[in-house]
């Protein structure tokens, strides 16, 4: 089955703790992607990458890192949580080109206190 | 640059009514655009997208969306709401390949 799967699902974790949200898709899409969705602000992408070891920032990356070593693996890191990052984690992936279709994983619903 | 607005970050409908969910969109070049639904605890999921060609986009279940260029808008309808329908819409707008911007988001309510 084409999926994109995250984990963990949900995540607690204290101020300044490293932590690392994992995503992995298995359709070999080219394109994968972080967003943040936060009450009222809808989603906001965090960091892209458009082929291996080829990432870029998006709208919100401060705070975040990513890394592209494999095309089907995309690591979001946090390596001082804060609590303004607090917030539902979506990753997403695409074939390459213009128009392609996003797949989504389930989420990750991140608490720092 | 790109932005996409919602007007209406809730919208109730009763059920068999029109349902009709407004996007608007700036962008300094012909644009993909995207309606995606958020359905309780998941992922986004496509609904219907426009890229080229013809102007009113058929998606998955009876939803419909029209590209008006003139108004750079890009609304979802459908003709008849059902229960199953309510959930979240996000319009999204994308430039060049896959990098989406999101709007805001509407969040649709189906009254029996």
């Amino acid at each position: 089955e084409a999926q994109v799967t995250q984990n963990p699902r949900y995540l607690i974790t204290v101020t300044g703790k490293k932590l690392t949200v994992t995503c992995s898709q298995n359709m070999n899409h080219e394109y994968m992607s972080w967003y943040r969705q936060d009450p009222g602000l809808g989603l906001r992408q965090i960091y892209y990458s458009m082929n291996v070891e080829v990432t870029d920032k998006g709208d919100v990356p401060e705070g975040y890192k990513v890394s592209r070593k494999e095309k089907r693996n995309f690591p979001l890191i946090l390596e001082s949580p804060s609590p303004n990052q607090t917030s539902l984690y979506f990753c997403a992936s695409s074939r390459g080109g213009g128009g392609e279709k996003l797949f989504f994983g389930s989420g990750t619903q991140l608490s720092v206190l | 640059a790109q932005s996409v607005t919602q007007l209406g970050s809730h919208v109730s409908v009763s059920e068999g009514a029109l349902v009709l969910l407004r996007c608007n969109y700036s962008s300094s070049v012909p644009p993909y655009l995207f309606w995606y639904v958020q359905y309780p605890n998941q992922g986004l999921q496509l609904l219907l997208k426009y890229t080229t060609g013809a102007t009113l986009v058929k998606g998955i279940n009876g939803f419909e969306a029209e590209f008006k260029k003139s108004e750079t808008s890009f609304h979802l309808t459908k003709p008849s709401a059902h229960m199953s329908d309510a959930a979240e819409y996000f319009c999204a707008v994308a430039e060049w390949a896959n990098n989406l911007f999101f709007g805001t988001g509407t969040r649709l309510t189906v009254i029996p």
